[in-house]
């Protein structure tokens, strides 16, 4: 069984970079045959897709926060991270990590979120 | 405001069947049979119930369902159980730059 957990500071200041780690256990991201993706949701709001990397390091952003995001994979220890810079209190948000198939559009396995709090 | 559109609430007696729309364009919903659709219990993350409009994960009740009429898509529960009560989202693959698209969320309340 596939599990990701996402790990991170739950307190960034304004204007800094979020910092955001997702490991995956039960299945290896080198492996290949899916995308690794960073989803967000804002306190009571819906889901907003925020990027996807490949094992091989290829990467796809949503563009309305491609300027701010990269997302890296380190295949040795089987994790991806997002980094989210210049945030604002919009950016308040619980991240999820998700995984899915390339191929194919949707999200079978998830973490169990984290809530990142922008605030001084 | 989401890309795609579903009703902010629908709700149900036990035993009854409910249908959940999500409505888009043609370059999403429409144009591609890319649409899923996720449960989320408050303060849990989504899980995955039907995906490429009406495919069941393994481990998803058959109660849930899945299907496409032009830009709309549906979900249907059937033999709605108190466990049903949740918050569903649909998400479709979109032909725009964004990728993936997601409905505002509807809330279920089972009765």
């Amino acid at each position: 069984q596939v599990q990701l957990q996402e790990s991170g500071p739950g307190l960034v200041k304004p204007s800094q970079t979020l910092s955001l780690t997702c490991t995956v256990s039960g299945g290896s991201i080198s492996s290949g045959g899916y995308y690794w993706s960073w989803i967000r949701q804002h306190p009571g709001k819906g889901l907003e897709w925020i990027g996807y990397i490949y094992y091989s390091g290829s990467t796809y952003y949503n563009p309305s926060l491609k300027s701010r995001v990269t997302i890296s994979v380190d295949t040795s220890k089987n994790q991806f991270s997002l980094k989210l810079s210049s945030v604002t209190a919009a950016d308040t948000a619980v991240y999820y990590c998700a995984r899915g198939p390339l191929g194919d559009y949707y999200f079978d396995y998830w973490g169990q979120g984290t809530l990142v709090t922008v605030s001084s | 405001q989401s890309a795609l559109t579903q009703p902010a609430s629908v709700s149900g007696s036990p035993g009854q069947s409910i249908t959940i729309s999500c409505t888009g364009t043609s370059s999403d919903v429409g144009g591609y049979n890319y649409v899923s659709w996720y449960q989320q219990h408050p303060g849990k993350a989504p899980k995955l119930m039907i995906y490429d409009v009406s495919n069941r994960p393994s481990g998803v009740s058959n109660r849930f369902s899945g299907s496409k009429s032009g830009n709309t898509a549906s979900l249907t529960i059937s033999g709605l159980q108190a466990e049903d009560e949740a918050d569903y989202y649909c998400s479709s693959y979109t032909s725009s730059s964004t990728h993936w698209v997601f409905g505002g969320g509807t809330k279920l309340t089972v009765l």
